[in-house]
């Protein structure tokens, strides 16, 4: 258990949907990274916040969005879905600013209908 | 901008044998690489990492191997175990980034 919680777990939705994925990082950890798996595309970052702020981004697309709250949980918010979307949308986090010994949470598997 | 590769798809060797699973990078002046293992339907676990100021570095029955000059890395698990069964990735970061570069994997399968 690497102390960083994902919900839900499973989520599927139809197309034009929006959803929102959560993440709680370790206890300690100010840096929350999401990450999308799909099967041709590997692990590709999508952005980073630390302590609130957004500092990184990656291939997000501007469907999507996230956010960091005071309390340090984050959401991932993706909006107008499409069938390749579908994918695990993975949280990391880790203490500081850098991507150093990133911890990452159990996922969550999105599918698009 | 930086990518990061794995020479095999797929492992397999025999439970007890020793595991070389190897990847190569592209970005010189990236400064700290992690190896992850992935089980069936859960998150990338963290297995070791290195920095680019270090050549080997060892953890319980692994070793990570660094060679900048070829740009190259290895994770070598000794006395391989059926739990040890996973896709493995390496991932990098270059200096001042922000986010892990990942590999595509690499599938070891142990066999009884």
């Amino acid at each position: 258990d690497s102390g960083v919680t994902q919900t839900p777990k499973h989520l599927i939705t139809a197309t034009g949907q929006r959803v929102t994925l959560r993440c709680s990082p370790r206890s300690g950890d100010l840096s929350v990274y999401w990450y999308q798996q799909s099967l041709d595309q590997g692990l590709q970052f999508l952005i980073q916040y630390y302590n609130g702020e957004e500092r990184a981004k990656g291939n997000i697309l501007e469907r999507f969005s996230a956010q960091q709250f005071p309390d340090l949980h984050s959401e991932l918010n993706l909006s107008s879905l499409e069938l390749g979307d579908s994918a695990l949308y993975f949280c990391a986090s880790s203490v500081g600013l850098g991507a150093y010994e990133q911890y990452f949470g159990p996922g969550t598997r999105l599918t698009v209908t | 901008g930086e990518s990061v590769g794995l020479h095999l798809p797929t492992l397999s060797v025999q439970e007890g044998d020793n595991s070389i699973i190897n990847c190569a990078y592209s970005n010189s002046a990236s400064d700290y690489f992690i190896w992850y293992k992935q089980e069936s339907g859960k998150g990338p676990q963290f297995i070791i990492d290195i920095r680019s100021n270090m050549d080997k570095r060892q953890g319980q029955r692994v070793t990570v191997l660094l060679n900048k000059t070829v740009k190259h890395l290895s994770l070598q698990i000794a006395a391989t175990q059926p739990g040890d069964s996973a896709v493995y990735f390496c991932a990098g970061q270059g200096t001042g980034r922000r986010a892990l570069t990942f590999g595509s994997g690499t599938r070891l399968q142990v066999q009884p």
